[in-house]
C-alpha cells in the first residue's frame, strides 16, 4: 500500500487566490511527521512546512498552512494569496518514528503540479 | 559546509559503464539519504544512513546499485553496468538526527544520462 497519496494530477489557481493541495497518508505508527516540499522548474527541493503527529495545532509558515486531520489521515497544504512564483511541483512526505524514537526513512508522494495564472 | 554538496552535477555515460556519485552532507548531520527522481516523476527512496546504524537499503532497485558512507561524512552512490533506465537525477539529502522535526536539506542533485 502506498504510504503517501497525492491524486491531483495538476492544479490551476488564479493569482492572489488560495489553493489546497491534497495529501493522504497511511501508517499504523502513533508517532510520525508530515512534510511538504516545493520543487520549482530549477529542480531544487525547498522545505515548506512540518507537522508532527502529536502537534495539537495545525502548522503555519507564512502563506502556507497545513490542514491536519489525523482521524482522516490527511495533511493538505493550503497556500493563501497565490503568487506566480508558487508555480511548481509540490510533494508531501511522511517519516514514521520507530518504537525507540529513532527516525526512519522519509517517504514521498508522487507530487502535484501547481500552475498559478496571472 | 553550508549546504549539501553533490558531484558531478551532470554525468553522461555509455550503457554498461560504472558511475560514482558523491554527496557531501552538512557538517554534523548524522542522517543521509539518497533518492532517485526520473523526469517528471516523484522521489524514489534508495538508501538511508543514520549514524553508526546499519543503513536502510530497502530502496535500492538492484544489486547494481550500492552506496557507502564513511562515518558521518561523505557518501558515494555507485551504479555498476549502467542501463538507460538509470537515467535520472540522483538527489542526496541530510538532517541532524535525534529528536525533533529533522527537516531534510537537499543537494542540487546529480543528473545522470545513460546513452
Amino acid at each position: 500500500a502506498q504510504k503517501i497519496t497525492q491524486t491531483q494530477p495538476g492544479m490551476f489557481v488564479q493569482e492572489k487566490e488560495a489553493v489546497t493541495l491534497d495529501c493522504t497518508y497511511d501508517t499504523s505508527d502513533p508517532s510520525y511527521g508530515l512534510f511538504w516540499y516545493k520543487q520549482p522548474s530549477s529542480g531544487e527541493m525547498i522545505f515548506l512546512i512540518y507537522q508532527g503527529s502529536y502537534d495539537q495545532q495545525n502548522a503555519t509558515e507564512g502563506r502556507y498552512s497545513l490542514n491536519f486531520q489525523k482521524a482522516r489521515k490527511s495533511a493538505n497544504l493550503v497556500i493563501s494569496a497565490s503568487q506566480l512564483g508558487d508555480s511548481a511541483m509540490y510533494f508531501c512526505a511522511m517519516r514514521e518514528d520507530t518504537s525507540t524514537g529513532a527516525n526512519s526513512k522519509l517517504t514521498f508522494g508522487k507530487g502535484i503540479t501547481l500552475s498559478v495564472r496571472p | 559546509g553550508a549546504g549539501v554538496s553533490q558531484s558531478p552535477s551532470n554525468k553522461v555515460t555509455e550503457k554498461g559503464k560504472d558511475v560514482e556519485l558523491r554527496c557531501d552532507p552538512i557538517s554534523g548531520h548524522t542522517a543521509l539519504y539518497w533518492y532517485r527522481q526520473r523526469l517528471g516523476q516523484g522521489l524514489e527512496f534508495l538508501i538511508y544512513f543514520q549514524g553508526n546504524s546499519a543503513p536502510d537499503k530497502s530502496g535500492l532497485p538492484s544489486d547494481r546499485f550500492s552506496a557507502e558512507r564513511t562515518g558521518e561524512s561523505v557518501s558515494t552512490l555507485t551504479i555498476q553496468r549502467t542501463q538507460q533506465e538509470d537515467s535520472a537525477v540522483y538527489l542526496c539529502a541530510s538532517h541532524e538526527g535525534g529528536a525533533g522535526a529533522n527537516v531534510l536539506t537537499f543537494g542540487a542533485g546529480s543528473r545522470l544520462t545513460v546513452l
